[in-house]
């Protein structure tokens, strides 16, 4: 149990296009999910918090209108980077919070190469 | 900006080896400690969540130890298995349910 699922796995965009990742819960409900970032070398940083029904809660330096995050249901919240940059090239990973509240389980992530 | 810090960055063991790495993090204002196995090409599984001082866990041949006060959590392997081999992240979760991550050890163990 507890399986969250991640698409794409892999993506390749030209400069200024828009690219949307999503994240589901394949087996549970999830009112709260997470967007990380994590870039060569460095941990796994938390982007925002996304409520399922209410707007995301971004961290400090992170761009709302950039990360656009919509959690439309209880299983699935989706990701777009607007108008990508080379700078936003990383690896974007998922989480979701367990029904009992006290583990995130993780999508296996999205590698963003943007040219 | 909380510090969570992990030791070694990586390590090489032999199977059939016991190994332990360390995780640091504030000491106050401390609400669960969090480990995870992550592999390459896979999702990141979930080991751990500790919440209570002197707390020890274990799960088949992995166990962790926690000490609140002095900010640390070890991270134990017995009879290391080359399927063990994957970078092990500890988070620190000061609250609600926000995790700040450690840089990971990578852990390589040689058949």
């Amino acid at each position: 149990g507890a399986v969250v699922s991640q698409h794409p796995s892999r993506v390749i965009c030209k400069s200024g296009t828009s690219v949307k990742i999503e994240c589901r819960s394949l087996d549970f409900q999830a009112t709260t999910m997470f967007w990380y970032r994590q870039f060569p070398k460095q941990s796994l940083m938390l982007m925002a918090t996304s409520n399922e029904g209410s707007k995301a809660t971004y961290e400090q330096g992170v761009e709302k209108d950039k990360f656009l995050i919509n959690h439309a249901s209880l299983t699935l919240s989706t990701l777009t980077v607007t108008s990508a940059h080379p700078e936003d090239s990383s690896f974007y990973i998922c989480s979701a919070l367990g029904r009992a509240g006290d583990t995130q389980y993780f999508g296996p992530g999205t590698r963003l190469t943007v040219l | 900006i909380l510090n969570v810090e992990q030791s070694p960055q990586s390590l090489h063991v032999q199977e059939g080896d016991s190994t332990n790495f360390t995780c640091s993090f504030p000491s106050s204002n401390f609400y669960a400690l969090h480990w995870y196995r992550w592999e390459t090409a896979k999702s990141p599984e979930a080991l751990f969540v500790m919440t209570l001082n002197g707390d020890e866990k274990k799960k088949g041949r992995i166990s962790a130890t926690l000490n609140t006060k002095e900010g640390y959590s070890y991270l134990y392997i017995k009879g290391s298995q080359p399927e063990d081999s994957a970078t092990y992240l500890c988070a620190f979760n000061n609250a609600g349910n926000m995790l700040t991550f450690g840089g990971g050890t990578r852990l390589m163990v040689k058949p």
